[in-house]
């Protein structure tokens, strides 16, 4: 089965770049999407197919795909945005999610 | 809007089945879209239990395949799920979400969600 590594957590400072990555065999061939979910809530489509933001997501949030990497970038992080990132891919027929990643502000 | 909403019971026995609905208001099933079940365990991560079309075709994740029926229902606007032979280890709050299965694969709006225990 297919499977996505992320790493647990990522630290970053108000108003500096947080990067998430999300990896797996060949991620680049397929679409790649996130999620952001904070504590007690749903989760919440932050990007979808590689790069697209949906209605109403922030511009500070962007996506990309290549190689065996998907990467959520968060620019000019803000207090709000501390919360898990989970990406999730579809692979032979079924719903893959990758582990989270927790963002803190510091 | 759309919105979907989890109902069903909190507290389900050992070896028992898991039952829950989840109604869709502002929007027909039948228009379009996949749903979907998702559950994530306290603490823990996102697990897709299956998918549906208005049509009855389905997508399970193979690890419960054996344990999960999902259906839907048209006339009332909802789909469900089943889960059988519950143990501990399926307590987790369950989502119910609608996935775009046309270019993508996402999920775009999800249910508030709802805890269902597993314990005698």
């Amino acid at each position: 089965s297919y499977e996505l590594t992320q790493p647990p957590s990522v630290s970053v400072s108000p108003g500096q770049t947080a990067i998430i990555t999300c990896s797996g065999d060949k991620l680049g061939h397929k679409y790649a999407f996130w999620y952001q979910q904070k504590p007690g809530q749903s989760p919440v489509l932050l990007i979808y197919q590689d790069d697209i933001r949906p209605s109403g997501i922030p511009e500070r949030f962007s996506g990309s795909n290549s190689g065996n990497t998907a990467t959520l970038t968060i620019s000019g992080t803000q207090a709000m945005d501390e919360a898990d990132y989970y990406c999730q891919v579809w692979d032979s027929s079924t719903v893959v999610f990758g582990p989270g990643t927790k963002v803190t502000v510091l | 809007q759309v919105q979907l909403q989890e109902s069903g019971p909190g507290l389900v026995k050992p070896s028992e089945t898991l039952s829950l609905n989840c109604a869709v208001s502002g929007y027909s099933i039948s228009t379009g879209y996949y749903w979907g079940w998702i559950r994530q365990p306290p603490g823990k991560g996102l697990e897709w239990i299956g998918s549906i079309y208005h049509s009855g075709n389905t997508y399970y994740n193979p690890s419960l395949k054996s344990r999960v029926t999902i259906s839907v229902d048209t006339s009332e606007n909802r789909f469900s799920l089943k889960l059988t032979s519950v143990t501990a280890a399926d307590t987790a709050v369950f989502y119910c979400a609608r996935q775009n299965l046309g270019v993508g694969s996402e999920f775009d709006l999800w249910g508030r969600g709802t805890l269902v225990t597993v314990s005698s």
